[in-house]
């Protein structure tokens, strides 16, 4: 078990342009999920799917953004025309399955920053 | 919409001290709530879970209680060490929803 692993850490763009970022869950994980902080600010739910399946969006997740996980492993997201105000964490996580004994495991995340 | 709120927003302590973080949310039903740690600039760590079911977990100098009908948590932490300085969040998985809430979390300075 390596752990949820993210790439890259750490993400410069300017504004306007495309950035991808990609996750790798805990292998046998089915559920994998992203999320967005920022600074002195708790994680807040961006989106999340079952094996390949995307299941639910947040309405935080703009038509700019789109998530894949094409095979049900690993997933991407990529964030189109970024903007000034997509500066943050952006953190992955998996799980087991749902149900009440699951804890989510994060990765490190992707820090960007738009300029 | 849950909304879950962590008090103190930051605390700092003396190394040895025991102390008490505390999490509020707003809607009793959930199946669970997890206690995370972040250290700056990463990602973060689980340390305990909680379902709905439950009134506590204990994990080393770790407890954390879940009182639903009133909707607190608290995490106590014993006899506190500098490595325990992080940020502690909590989050909680509210039933018919498939993510976690998430509370903007407790800096936590433990001083040797």
């Amino acid at each position: 078990d390596t752990g949820v692993s993210q790439n890259p850490r750490h993400k410069i763009t300017k504004r306007g342009q495309n950035v991808t970022f990609r996750c790798d869950p805990i292998s046998e994980h089915n559920r994998l999920y992203w999320y967005r902080q920022t600074l002195g600010q708790g994680p807040e739910f961006l989106t999340y799917f079952q094996n390949e399946a995307q299941l639910e969006k947040s309405r935080l997740l703009s038509d700019r953004f789109s998530a894949e996980r094409p095979k049900g492993s690993f997933s991407t997201l990529e964030i189109q025309r970024t903007e000034q105000g997509d500066s943050a964490m952006y953190l992955c996580a998996s799980s087991l399955a749902q149900g009440t004994n699951s804890p989510l495991h994060f990765g490190n995340g992707t820090r960007l920053t738009v300029t | 919409k849950q909304e879950v709120t962590q008090i103190p927003a930051a605390l700092s302590v003396p190394e040895g001290e025991n102390l008490v973080l505390n999490c509020s949310f707003t809607d009793s039903a959930i199946y669970n709530l997890q206690w995370f740690r972040q250290d700056p600039g990463k990602g973060l760590t689980s340390l305990l879970l909680i379902q709905s079911s439950q009134r506590e977990q204990t994990s080393g100098r770790l407890n954390a209680s879940l009182d639903k009908s009133s909707g607190r948590s608290t995490l106590y932490i014993a006899a506190s060490q500098p490595g325990d300085s992080a940020t502690y969040l909590c989050a909680v998985g509210a039933a018919g929803a498939n993510n976690l809430f998430f509370g903007t979390g407790t800096r936590l300075t433990v001083i040797p």
